[in-house]
């Protein structure tokens, strides 16, 4: 268990759809960034937070939002969604902003599936 | 953008059989880390290497970082079936905020 929970597991939804991923940090955490794997893409940055705010932008589409909340949980929140955006979403956190040589500890991922 | 690429993309050894595994890019990168992701989980951090040159050693895996610091390689000796996952790199700048992945190499240790 790396500390960071992340629910769904798996999601089974239609194309057009719209679903919540949500993610809570492990503790002492206060930045979380989002990401997606796909087996065409590899792993790919969507989104960071940083206590509340966020701090960098990655290739995140424009029917897909996210936001972190005071208690510092995330919420992805994927719209319209297209048979393309089938993929795992992984959830990170970190102490403290930037990365360098700091530590990223990655969630179970939720396997999202559009049929 | 900057791109990490990773070779071998797949591969497939004998229990006992050394392998590298190589991370490459154009671009300088102020760190690089390996992560190791199995089925069902999310990437692991196994190293992180800043300087140029640096090599660092985990049991039987050896971290090395260019002296350009724009390539890394990960060594494992002796591979065991338990080494088998996804090797990610990812490098990281000062004028980006987040980390850039490599495509991975999936490394299978068949006993």
């Amino acid at each position: 268990d790396s500390g960071v929970t992340q629910t769904p597991k798996h999601l089974i939804t239609a194309t057009g759809q719209r679903v919540t991923l949500r993610c809570s940090p492990r503790s002492g955490d206060l930045s979380v960034y989002w990401y997606q794997q796909s087996l065409d893409q590899g792993l790919q940055f969507l989104i960071q937070y940083y206590n509340g705010e966020e701090r960098a932008k990655g290739n995140i589409l424009e029917r897909f939002s996210a936001q972190q909340f005071p208690d510092l949980h995330s919420e992805l929140n994927l719209s319209s969604l297209e048979l393309g955006d089938s993929a795992l979403y992984f959830c990170a956190s970190s102490l403290r902003v930037g990365i360098g040589a700091n530590v990223l500890t990655f969630g179970a991922g939720s396997r999202l599936t559009v049929l | 953008t900057q791109l990490l690429e990773q070779s071998p993309q797949f591969l497939s050894i004998q229990e006992g059989e050394n392998l590298t595994v190589y991370c490459n890019s154009s671009s300088v990168f102020s760190s690089l880390q390996w992560y190791r992701q199995e089925p069902g989980e999310g990437p692991v951090l196994l190293v992180t290497v800043v300087t140029g040159g640096e090599v660092k050693k985990l049991k039987r895996l050896t971290f090395q970082f260019g002296d350009a610091r724009k390539d890394s390689s990960l060594h494992i000796t002796a591979a065991q079936p338990g080494d088998t996952g996804l090797y990610l790199c990812a490098g990281s700048s000062g004028s980006a905020r987040q980390l850039t992945f490599g495509s991975g190499t999936q490394l299978t240790v068949l006993p």
